[in-house]
């Protein structure tokens, strides 16, 4: 598949445990911020959004964290199944355009 | 997942041929993106449509045009392709964007393109 990174940093977890993904971003007037997946030869796929008049919000099996003092962003994944083994990237909104991060590599030992 | 679909998947051109690359939406989306996917760069901005006819630069457009003359069909363009245009290209739609922050972006699966 397509790679979307040779140098990413990478989170190894163990299967069943939980994962937590961070994401610092880089400009303060940012309102509004996501998480992407993307599995090895396919686009990067929606997971969450939130934004900056909330620091959390949930979705199923994930959480999204944002502490906008330290400008950093977290994804929680509870449970973590071999499924969920990809490239995860926060991307931010500035203003009318994301921005993207570079990503995290999550690997899911069974 | 949101309807996009791109083509071709895969192509192998060689230096100076010029190329398009296909998006197509089924979700009557009024904003589309084009992002290339570098290993290094993480996804970076093309080109995008705000409606029919009206396109604007991205971060890295120089090499690259676009037209948009039907909503769902947005057309990447490569003039006379080079080997640094070699990566995996993604279209994104958007059903809002533009002056509203809150623009969460779907995105197709990817196109490969290699120029030897």
């Amino acid at each position: 598949g397509e790679s979307v990174g040779l140098h990413l940093p990478t989170l190894s977890v163990q299967e069943g445990d939980n994962s937590i993904i961070n994401c610092a971003y880089s400009n303060s007037a940012s309102d509004y911020f996501i998480w992407y997946k993307q599995e090895s030869g396919k686009g990067p796929q929606f997971i969450i959004d939130i934004r900056s008049n909330m620091d959390k919000r949930q979705g199923q099996r994930v959480t999204v964290l944002l502490n906008k003092t330290v400008k950093h962003l977290s994804l929680q994944i509870a449970a973590t199944q071999p499924g969920d083994s990809a490239v995860y990237f926060c991307a931010e909104n500035p203003g009318n355009m994301l921005t993207f991060g570079g990503g995290t590599r999550l690997m899911v030992k069974p | 997942d949101a309807g996009i679909t791109q083509s071709p998947r895969h192509k192998v051109t060689e230096t100076g041929t010029p190329v398009t690359l296909r998006c197509h939406q089924t979700e009557n989306h009024r904003y589309m993106y084009w992002y290339r996917q570098d290993p290094g760069h993480g996804l970076r901005l093309i080109h995008y449509s705000y409606g029919v006819k009206d396109t604007d630069k991205g971060e890295v457009s120089d090499g690259y045009s676009v037209s948009r003359s039907k909503t769902e069909d947005f057309l990447l363009t490569l003039e006379s392709a080079t080997s640094s245009q070699t990566s995996v290209y993604f279209c994104a739609i958007s059903g809002s964007g533009g002056s509203s922050s809150y623009n969460e972006q779907f995105f197709g699966p990817g196109t490969r393109l290699t120029v030897l």
